[in-house]
């Protein structure tokens, strides 16, 4: 079953403005990692945050979580057009796999 | 790169056709996943190998066939398939550290329309 919730589904901003990006999710989780997806292409993994996080901070990305809301979010400072693309959430509800939301679309233009 | 090569990167095909995608990756890993992604939908996942056994199959049809020869390699044969299966096909793998929820290298998909 679907284990992250993004929102907003899409996000249109210009380049140099800060992109927020929230996640929801329904049950208790070791991790939560956030992912990147070009049109068309695999997902690349971007960032992971341990249940005992609260932030963590990676070149301009910076995610939150709060475990007490079942939420987190990413935000990436200072977009770039590079930063188009969408944006995936994910945590292991059972197991070892990753369960995933649909996405937050980002666009960044010039 | 990823890591992990999938292969075709397109296919189409009819309904009775019978084709494979084949994923393999160059990492060492020694879990393997096959995720499916439809318009407007979450990534689905469809199986997991773990050390070349099967530990996940997600409800998924018996049109789609895993095997996982070894820790490098996974295929999905696909069989009679229906114009509802046209997605992109994601393979990934990881490490297999025993952590719960472990960080995912993808390919780049096979992207599969079924006329």
């Amino acid at each position: 079953s679907q284990q992250g919730e993004e929102d907003p589904q899409a996000l249109s901003i210009q380049e140099g403005e800060n992109a927020t990006m929230n996640c929801s999710y329904k049950t208790s989780i070791n991790n939560l990692q956030w992912y990147r997806q070009n049109s068309g292409r695999g997902l690349v993994h971007l960032i992971l945050i341990r249940s005992n996080e609260r932030e963590k901070h990676s070149g301009r990305l910076r995610v939150t979580l709060d475990t007490s809301k079942k939420s987190s979010s990413l935000l990436i400072t200072a977009s770039r057009a590079a930063d188009t693309a969408s944006y995936f959430c994910a945590g292991a509800l059972s197991g070892y796999a990753l369960n995933f939301g649909k996405g937050t679309s980002l666009l960044v233009t010039p | 790169e990823t890591g992990v090569t999938q292969t075709p990167r397109h296919l189409v095909m009819g309904m009775t056709n019978k084709k494979s995608l084949k994923c393999e990756q160059h990492l060492g890993h020694n879990a393997m996943y096959w995720y499916k992604q439809s318009a407007k939908k979450p990534l689905e996942l469809m199986f997991v190998y773990n050390f070349k056994e099967q530990t996940e199959n997600n409800s998924v049809p018996s049109r789609f066939s895993p095997e996982c020869p070894n820790s490098s390699h996974l295929f999905l044969h696909l069989h009679t398939l229906q114009p509802e299966d046209s997605a992109l096909y994601l393979c990934a793998s990881s490490q297999r550290t025993g952590e719960i929820g472990e960080k995912l290298f993808f390919g780049s998909g096979t992207q599969l329309s079924v006329l």
